[in-house]
């Protein structure tokens, strides 16, 4: 069993609606980030966090610690927002080794 | 806003060749990361560096990977003598905490072993 799960896989949406990913993980840790991979294949960092919620400009991030589950929501979806959004663990003894979900396939489309 | 640089941005080798993969972290980081990507797989651990020493390695990183900090800016991969199995993205990233701050990660370089 992976120790980060990303749903779904794949996500095709239209321009303006409403998208959550989700994102579950089995073993303790000290913070979740949710990133975003370009087609070129570079990497940003959208959020950290290890409690609450966090927002920045259209995206909203979720953290439940007790059901060890995440989501990622983008309001107002826009084909700029298409691209790979990867959930990654950091864990409880080791902060800054992260583990990685598969990511989840974003195409919004006009 | 500063950035982490990676060069070159892909890397072609034969197999058996020696290859180092560059970084420049930002300037005030003080903890390095090496991950990579292979093709279709998700983003894999190798090696992180703190006070010019490793401080945590994956299983991944074996005898044939090595990192250095040579002069106060860069941050070197170097892999001693590459494997077909090697070819995948690798991602440099830094942070300014560890495990408590984002990681601000490079373009990436794209290795091709032949």
């Amino acid at each position: 069993k992976n120790e980060v799960e990303q749903s779904p896989q794949n996500l095709t949406a239209q321009e303006g609606e409403f998208i959550t990913i989700n994102c579950s993980y089995s073993v303790g840790i000290s913070a979740l980030h949710w990133l975003q991979q370009h087609p070129g294949g570079g990497i940003v960092s959208l959020f950290m966090l290890s409690s609450g919620k966090k927002k920045h400009g259209r995206l909203i991030a979720t953290i439940n610690i007790q059901e060890k589950h995440s989501s990622l929501h983008i309001t107002a979806s826009h084909p700029r927002d298409s691209a790979v959004y990867i959930c990654a663990v950091g864990g409880e003894t080791s902060g800054s080794r992260l583990t990685f979900g598969e990511g989840t396939q974003l195409t919004v489309n006009p | 806003e500063p950035e982490v640089t990676q060069t070159p941005s892909h890397q072609v080798t034969q197999m058996g060749q020696e290859v180092i993969l560059r970084c420049v972290p930002i300037s005030n980081h003080l903890y390095f990361y090496w991950y990579r990507q292979i093709l279709g797989q998700k983003v894999e651990f190798l090696v992180s560096f703190y006070n010019n020493e490793i401080s945590e390695k994956s299983e991944i990183f074996d005898d044939q990977f090595s990192v250095e900090r040579p002069d106060g800016s860069n941050f070197t991969l170097k892999i001693r003598s590459t494997k077909l199995e090697d070819s995948a993205m690798y991602f440099c990233a830094s942070s300014s905490d560890r495990g408590y701050s984002p990681l601000h990660f490079g373009n990436g370089t794209r290795l091709t072993v032949t």
